[in-house]
């Protein structure tokens, strides 16, 4: 059964420091990864799709990154900025589920 | 495009009640999917669609049904509502499934109450 882990639970960093955010999955045998962004009380914005192909994709100061035989995604944002915070989910897919981490909830200090 | 839609976006119920939430994309995708998301316990799959007159289980399906009955329509019922479903429900769609190409588009989502 694969799993989606997204560690830390939450952060916190100052404006203007580069951060990067993990995530798991256990079984490599995936179509793409994908990460979105939630604001509070609000739905999911797609950020960044990952084909299995790929091992890296780029939006901005965004930076996704994909390593399928380790079972690790990491999202690196570049010169974080108050509005950057938001819970950032990602989600793996694989036949015709889409399977989702927990979420990591990332508060920038101003 | 409006995208993925979702109707109603609040709702309040009595235990026992019932209620139909409506899920409307317009970007002529196959896939369709209703999740539930509840603090603690992330996304979780409700139903899901893979095509016009399909539906199947996904996580946790109990207490909900679906219909599919157009392709740009997945309708979520609560036939009898407990307050374990007081929770925040998303629709979403994908254009293929099984596909390194499957970007996955959410709705706003529907806050329900189950008093």
């Amino acid at each position: 059964k694969q799993e989606v882990t997204q560690i830390p639970a939450a952060l916190s960093v100052p404006e203007g420091e580069n951060l990067v955010l993990n995530c798991s999955f256990t079984d490599s045998a995936i179509y793409n990864l994908q990460w979105f962004r939630q604001d509070p009380g609000k739905g999911l914005t797609s950020l960044l799709l990952i084909q299995s192909s790929q091992r890296e994709q780029t939006s901005g100061r965004l930076n996704a990154s994909l390593d399928k035989s380790s079972g690790r995604s990491t999202l690196y944002i570049a010169a974080s900025q108050p509005g950057d915070s938001a819970t950032y989910l990602c989600a793996v897919n694989r036949d015709d589920k889409i399977i989702f981490g927990k979420g990591t909830r990332l508060h920038i200090l101003p | 495009n409006a995208g993925v839609t979702q109707t109603p976006k609040f709702r309040v119920l009595k235990t026992g009640q019932s209620m139909t939430l409506l899920c409307a994309q317009d970007m002529n995708h196959e896939y369709m999917y209703w999740y539930r998301q509840d603090p603690g316990m992330g996304l979780r799959l409700i139903h899901y669609s893979v095509g016009e007159g399909t539906t199947a289980k996904g996580e946790v399906p109990d207490g909900y049904n679906v219909s599919r009955l157009k392709k740009q329509n997945f309708l979520l019922g609560l036939e009898s509502a407990a307050p374990s479903q007081t929770s925040v429900y998303f629709c979403a769609s994908t254009k293929y499934a099984a596909s390194s190409y499957n970007e996955q588009f959410f709705g706003p989502g529907t806050r329900l109450t189950v008093l």
